[in-house]
């Protein structure tokens, strides 16, 4: 069965970088695009972009656009997002989540991984 | 960018009732754009309804999506006690860009 399972908790000071990994089983890695999407403490749900888990081609939110990297390993299927100058604000649970088949909705997410942003 | 809406913000009903949900977007959406998640606390989302109104794989039928243009629908034909959760609507837009509804909360009154 389709599963992504992703790294744990983190804590990180203001203006530093956080790394959080996606590995994938249960199907073809390269076949989906991975996304990720992440939930600060009582808000809603906010996209931050995808990867072509394929050829790498990736799109990003305008708001994460300066700060965010989405890469991955083909050879791990495993999805990374890093997030760099991390503020206060950024404290929040990611997610990865797999494109479905019809392309326009998320059908497996990970479990997420919560990133504290704390001096 | 097409920005989301959803109402109410919270849904106080008891286990056997109707839910309707509403989530309406400022702009049209193309039906095959929108989705609806159920997430509880601690969990990560769970994909209910693609296209508007198809359950995902393994979604019971007492939930139904509905709704076109700017106005879509979740209905939860009888609540059941693992069904108190958070729901949001999703659209697929332009540029490949997603965005999610601010929720609605169903909890027991």
């Amino acid at each position: 069965q389709v599963q992504l399972v992703q790294s744990g908790a983190e804590v990180r000071k203001p203006g530093a970088s956080v790394r959080v990994s996606c590995k994938a089983s249960g199907y073809t890695f390269t076949s989906y695009d991975m996304h990720w999407v992440r939930q600060a403490p009582g808000q809603r749900l906010e996209w931050m972009g995808w990867i072509n888990a394929g050829n790498g081609g990736t799109k990003y939110s305008q708001k994460f656009q300066d700060r965010v990297t989405i890469t991955r390993d083909k050879s791990a299927s495993t999805a990374y997002m890093e997030l760099s100058s991390l503020r206060s604000e950024d404290t929040a649970v990611y997610y990865c989540a797999r494109l479905g088949a019809q392309g326009r909705n998320l059908d497996y997410w990970g479990q997420g991984t919560l990133v504290t942003v704390s001096s | 960018e097409i920005v989301l809406t959803q109402s109410p913000g919270t849904l106080s009903l008891s286990p056997g009732e109707r839910a309707t949900l509403s989530c309406r977007a400022s702009q049209s959406v193309g039906s095959s754009s929108l989705a609806w998640y159920q997430q509880k606390p601690g969990q990560a989302p769970r994909l209910l309804i693609y296209g508007a109104s198809s359950r995902a794989t393994g979604i019971p039928d007492r939930f139904s999506g509905s709704g076109s243009g700017t106005d879509f629908t979740l209905t939860i034909s009888r609540l059941e006690p693992e069904d108190f959760a958070v729901y949001y609507c999703q659209q697929y837009g332009s540029s490949s860009i997603f965005t999610f509804g601010p929720g609605t909360k169903v909890d027991t009154k």
